[in-house]
């Protein structure tokens, strides 16, 4: 199986500040007709994860700018330019391009 | 926009199969290259996935719980389902369904317990 290790476990930020979480995974996630099913979510407590970002760095549909991924091979990284007080919640990488699917193990993103 | 929700009993005795739906709407899921997820979360842990579906009927499940899981779908209704058998505590979680990795459904709790 395919290992996703998130990093930071948790962060705090001021608003306005940016922010990074770090997805490393322990094999080079394969390429399948060119693209690298890398996904990056927000989670919200008592909600489903929402997609922020699919295939290392297309953002989702209704998804604000400052969010944004990028990577290849083992490393990816989901940047937030300035975070705001909304972009609370736990984030998760999922990679789908190996089965079976997994999935870091969340980055929790406060506020200061 | 593609929508899914999860149905099913929400307790769930030992031993017993646990059973659940997903409905979808805004698409089909015979149609195309697509593929349909069940995950599942213990309260306050990670997520973890269960196995998927493809629009071909195929299915690919992990290998930590296939011996207990099938996945089945019925194409007339737009639905697809799950059913883990022999389940114990530990399947305690909340249950999603998922088109592709795009969009979840809002996930739908089963308790196992007695």
């Amino acid at each position: 199986d395919i290992v996703l290790t998130q990093t930071p476990l948790s962060l705090s930020v001021t608003p306005g500040q940016p922010a990074s979480v770090s997805c490393k995974s322990s094999q080079s996630l394969p390429q399948s007709g060119g693209k690298t099913y890398l996904y990056w979510y927000l989670q919200k407590p008592g909600q489903p994860p929402h997609l922020l970002i699919y295939e290392v760095s297309n953002r989702f549909s209704g998804v604000p700018d400052r969010f944004s991924g990028s990577g290849s091979g083992t490393d990816f990284t989901l940047k937030i330019s300035r975070v705001e007080a909304e972009d609370v919640g736990v984030y998760y990488c999922m990679q789908a391009t190996q089965t079976p699917l997994t999935f870091g193990g969340g980055t929790k993103v406060e506020i200061k | 926009q593609v929508q899914l929700q999860e149905s099913g009993p929400g307790l769930v005795q030992p031993s017993e199969t646990l059973s659940l739906t997903c409905t979808v709407s805004g698409g089909s899921i015979s149609s195309g290259r697509s593929y349909w997820n069940w995950m599942r979360q213990p309260a306050g842990k990670g997520l973890e996935w269960i196995g998927r579906m493809y629009s071909s009927g195929s299915t690919s499940y992990n290998p930590s719980l296939q011996s207990r899981v099938t996945i089945s779908a019925d194409t007339s209704k737009n639905q697809f389902s799950l059913k883990l058998s022999s389940v114990t505590a530990a399947d305690t979680a909340v249950y999603y369904c998922a088109g592709g990795g795009r969009y979840w459904g809002q996930g739908t709790l089963v308790t196992v317990s007695s």
